[in-house]
């Protein structure tokens, strides 16, 4: 089956300094692609989506990267504040599935001070 | 808007008992919505997809007689842990897909489940 995999577990940053998050994907029938932030003992929040037959989407102080050739995701955060602080999940959907998510193993963010 | 909230928010039970939790879509109608479970420091994994007026879903590897999923209506969905065990302690999180087809989930704030 589809999976979605994260190539770190764990990212630190300096407040101000900008975060990248990557998440590799290998079902190349995916066709929309979500980031998702998950505070301690909360749900998931929507952050930004892409479709396949995109490339970038920029959102407010995010970027959504998407390299379908190499099947690679990434999420930018401009800026990273404290409240940047959570786990950040990819997710994927398959194209003509039952639209199901299928979520990544999840990045963890720490902000320095 | 689409806001989902979930009953309780956490929970603790004694083995051998049955849980209730509910998931609600606030402020729109929703013809799916699924249900999913995540242990600590993993990830969520999706147990059963529920459509309102049908039977749910389940993946595989989840029992579908442990894990009673009922969608009676456009708006609430509700999963039922049976005779609970101390490794069905867990994070269930729902979430609702809004009725027309379009892909967004959205998600509930979770129930933390406890057996004890």
């Amino acid at each position: 089956g589809e999976s979605v995999g994260l190539h770190l577990p764990t990212l630190s940053v300096q407040e101000g300094d900008n975060s990248i998050i990557n998440c590799a994907y290998s079902n190349s029938a995916s066709d929309y692609f979500i980031w998702y932030k998950q505070e301690s003992g909360k749900g998931p929040q929507f952050i930004i989506d892409i479709r396949s037959n995109m490339d970038k989407r920029q959102g407010q102080r995010v970027t959504v990267l998407l390299n379908k050739t190499v099947k690679h995701l990434s999420l930018q955060i401009a800026a990273t504040q404290p409240g940047d602080s959570a786990v950040y999940f990819c997710a994927e959907i398959l194209s003509g599935s039952a639209r199901q998510l299928t979520f990544g193993s999840g990045t963890q963010l720490t902000v320095l001070p | 808007g689409a806001v989902v909230s979930q009953h309780p928010s956490w929970v603790i039970c004694k083995s051998g008992t049955s849980v209730k939790i509910e998931c609600r879509s606030l402020d729109f109608q929703a013809t799916t919505m699924f249900w999913y479970r995540q242990f600590p420091k993993q990830s969520l994994m999706l147990m059963a997809t529920s459509n309102e007026g049908s039977k749910a879903t389940y993946e595989q590897g989840v029992e579908k007689d442990k894990f009673l999923i009922n969608h009676a209506s456009l708006t609430l969905s509700t999963l039922t842990v049976t005779s609970a065990h101390p490794e069905d302690s867990s994070f269930y999180i729902c979430s609702a897909r809004k009725s027309g087809g379009a892909d967004e989930q959205y998600f509930g704030p979770g129930t933390r489940l406890t057996v004890t």
